[in-house]
């Protein structure tokens, strides 16, 4: 069965730098890929979908990279601000239509 | 007002009885999910539907049953609740593309 791996479950980085989270795959092919943001109590909140013909894609301070050779996608939060802090979750459909979730990664931002 | 809801909020329930999870979207979206979130596994997918009356089995459909009479509507029921089932269970849809997601708040479950 597919397997997701988020990298480390928590990372912390300091207010301006840029953090980078990673999403590894494996017994899959994806032809869809997301990242959600979910802040505690709440449902995740979708931020940006990648597709399989699509190497990167960029909205705001935010870019995503998807290799399917290297089965991975790399999410960079840009210029981070503590209002960044959040639980981030990356998913992964064949369909467009049925998504298997990672665990997520936990970011804080440090003033 | 728009958006997807989940009711209740919160449940306690005990091993055994008969568990209604509500979810409600105002947007029409074709798809709707249930997904389970624990500890450790992430959000796994527990039934799906692509229309009013299509539903499909996810991940762990085991011991959860789903209709879709509408489209709007689309709840969970645990038929016989176990301690198991014990987590945080959230509602989402999308639109025939699939490109997004929309969650509704979750709701919290125990089972005793």
């Amino acid at each position: 069965s597919q397997k997701i791996e988020q990298n480390s479950e928590a990372l912390n980085i300091q207010e301006g730098k840029t953090a980078t989270l990673t999403c590894n795959y494996t017994n899959y092919s994806p032809a869809y890929l997301q990242w959600y943001r979910q802040d505690p109590g709440r449902g995740p909140v979708f931020l940006l979908l990648i597709r399989e013909n699509e190497k990167e894609k960029r909205k705001e301070r935010l870019k995503v990279t998807f290799d399917t050779t290297l089965k991975q996608s790399l999410f960079h939060i840009t210029a981070s601000q503590p209002a960044d802090s959040a639980t981030y979750l990356c998913a992964l459909s064949n369909t467009g239509n049925q998504f298997y979730f990672g665990t997520g990664t936990s970011l804080t931002v440090i003033p | 007002d728009a958006g997807i809801t989940q009711s209740p909020r919160y449940k306690i329930t005990e091993t055994g009885r008969q568990v209604t999870l509500m979810c409600h979207q105002t947007w029409s979206h074709s798809y709707m999910f249930w997904y389970r979130q624990d500890l450790g596994h992430g959000l796994r997918l527990i039934y799906y539907s692509a229309a009013a009356d299509i539903t499909d089995k996810g991940e762990v459909p085991d011991g959860y049953v789903v209709s879709r009479s509408k489209t709007e509507n689309f709840p969970l029921t645990l038929e016989s609740a176990t301690r198991s089932q014990t987590s945080v269970y959230f509602c989402a849809s999308s639109d025939f593309s699939g490109d997004t997601q929309y969650f509704g708040p979750g709701t919290r479950l125990t089972v005793l």
